[in-house]
């Protein structure tokens, strides 16, 4: 157990919807990073939130967004969905200080 | 642009032998490098690292080696087991804002 904690494990929606997903960090990291992984895909940097501000972007869509609240926890907004959204999504977690990232579980989005 | 390479998605070896997975980058910036294991329905986890500054690291069964020259990195288990079989992803970052590439994994199988 890593200590990072995603919910929900798994979603199913349909195109055109939006789903948010939500991710609470290791207690103490400051750090939180996005991550899709699409199938036989490796894991795509989306973003990356450090104490409630935005540090660092990758290939996130337009359609998505997301936000680092002040108890550190994190969301991920998802709008617009479309069939090739369907993916598994990660949250990791990191002291800020070190490179060495924690993930959760992540999230499986379906779209259909 | 795929910055970080994993050219081979998959690798068998047999229980007891070492296991020589291989990663390859282009961008010269990178500084700190990193793997991580990743099991069927988890996150993945952090296995063991190695600064640009260093071209080995050892951590019990795992060692890296980075030739910077090459732009290469290479992970050994010895002796491999068959808890080891999982997909194991290379990943490297630079400078202060930690963002994390990965690459597309190799999966590893040991055969008992």
């Amino acid at each position: 157990d890593s200590g990072v904690t995603q919910t929900p494990k798994h979603l199913i929606t349909a195109t055109g919807q939006r789903v948010t997903l939500r991710c609470s960090p290791r207690s103490g990291d400051l750090s939180v990073y996005w991550y899709q992984q699409s199938l036989d895909q490796g894991l795509q940097f989306l973003i990356q939130y450090y104490n409630g501000e935005e540090r660092a972007k990758g290939n996130i869509l337009e359609r998505f967004s997301a936000q680092q609240f002040p108890d550190l926890h994190s969301e991920l907004n998802l709008s617009s969905l479309e069939l090739g959204d369907s993916a598994l999504y990660f949250c990791a977690s990191s002291p800020g200080s070190h490179n060495e990232q924690f993930f959760g579980p992540g999230t499986r989005l379906t779209v259909l | 642009d795929q910055q970080v390479k994993q050219n081979s998605p998959s690798l068998s070896v047999q229980e007891g032998r070492i296991s020589i997975l291989n990663c390859d980058y282009t961008n010269s910036m990178f500084d700190y490098f990193l793997w991580y294991k990743k099991y069927p329905a988890e996150g993945p986890t952090f296995l063991i690292s190695i600064s640009s500054i260093k071209d080995k690291n050892e951590d019990g069964r795992f060692t890296v080696f980075l030739n910077k020259s090459a732009k290469h990195l290479s992970l050994h288990i010895v002796p491999s087991q068959p808890g080891d079989s999982a997909v194991y992803f290379c990943a490297a970052s630079s400078g202060g804002y930690q963002k994390v590439t990965f690459g597309t994994g190799t999966k590893l199988q040991v055969i008992p």
